[in-house]
């Protein structure tokens, strides 16, 4: 079955860095792309950085452009995301999830099908 | 940036209520648009794809409509495991999630 398990989380300074990592397996990683999706305490999701199926296209939220990236091995069955620069608002749950496309009516649609755990990061001095 | 709206932020109904959650866009995304129920300490589940359709597996007192900017996610029949928080996500460009709507028991 279909398995995505996040890791890499924890307490961090600001202006620290930490990467996260997200184990795939029941699936063929390679066909699909991936997101990182956040939730800070008590608040709503908030979608962090998306990488194509085969690493060529990566996109970001505003709120983390130039201080994260999103990468993956597809030989490893791993998506990462690396966070530079940390700042107290960045404090979350933050969870992987598979992007699966869909077909419907000759539209090709997309949803979030498969989401991780969720691994918890704390900026705090 | 594409910005979605939900409405109301927290209802509260009970058990066989028939409940329904609005979800607004800044601008046309057709059909794009996804739900989520999500409970406390879980991860989000999809529910609904395109708008309207039932994600495998999702009880089929869910259902959602609209397009363009304006849907809507309709529970026909309030169970006891459907109170939880639902989210509207558009996927017409890089994705976003409206705030969200709490269902809490009256």
């Amino acid at each position: 079955q279909v398995q995505l398990v996040e890791s890499g989380g924890g307490v961090v300074q600001p202006g620290r860095s930490l990467r996260l990592s997200c184990a795939a397996s029941g699936f063929t990683f390679s066909n699909y792309g991936m997101h990182w999706v956040r939730q800070a305490p008590g608040k709503g999701l908030e979608w962090v950085a998306v990488i194509w199926y085969d690493g060529s296209n990566k996109y970001y939220a505003d709120s983390v452009k130039g201080r994260f990236t999103i990468s993956r091995d597809n030989s490893k069955n791993t998506l990462y995301l690396l966070m530079n620069s940390l700042r107290a608002e960045d404090t979350a749950m933050y969870y992987c999830a598979r992007e699966d496309p869909l077909a419907l009516f000759g539209e090709l649609y997309t949803a979030l099908d498969y989401w991780g755990q969720g691994t918890l990061v704390t900026v705090s001095s | 940036d594409i910005q979605m709206t939900q409405s109301p932020s927290s209802l509260s109904a009970s058990v066989g209520d028939r409940v329904t959650i609005t979800c607004r866009a800044s601008q046309n995304i057709s059909s794009y648009l996804n739900w989520y129920q999500q409970k406390p300490g879980r991860a989000p589940k999809i529910l609904i794809y395109g708008a309207s359709s039932l994600q495998s597996g999702v009880p089929s007192r869910f259902s959602g409509s609209g397009s363009g900017t304006d849907f809507t996610l309709t529970i026909s029949s309030l169970q006891p495991e459907d109170f939880a928080t639902y989210y509207c996500q558009q996927s017409y460009s890089t994705p976003g999630f409206g705030g969200g709507t709490k269902v809490e028991i009256k």
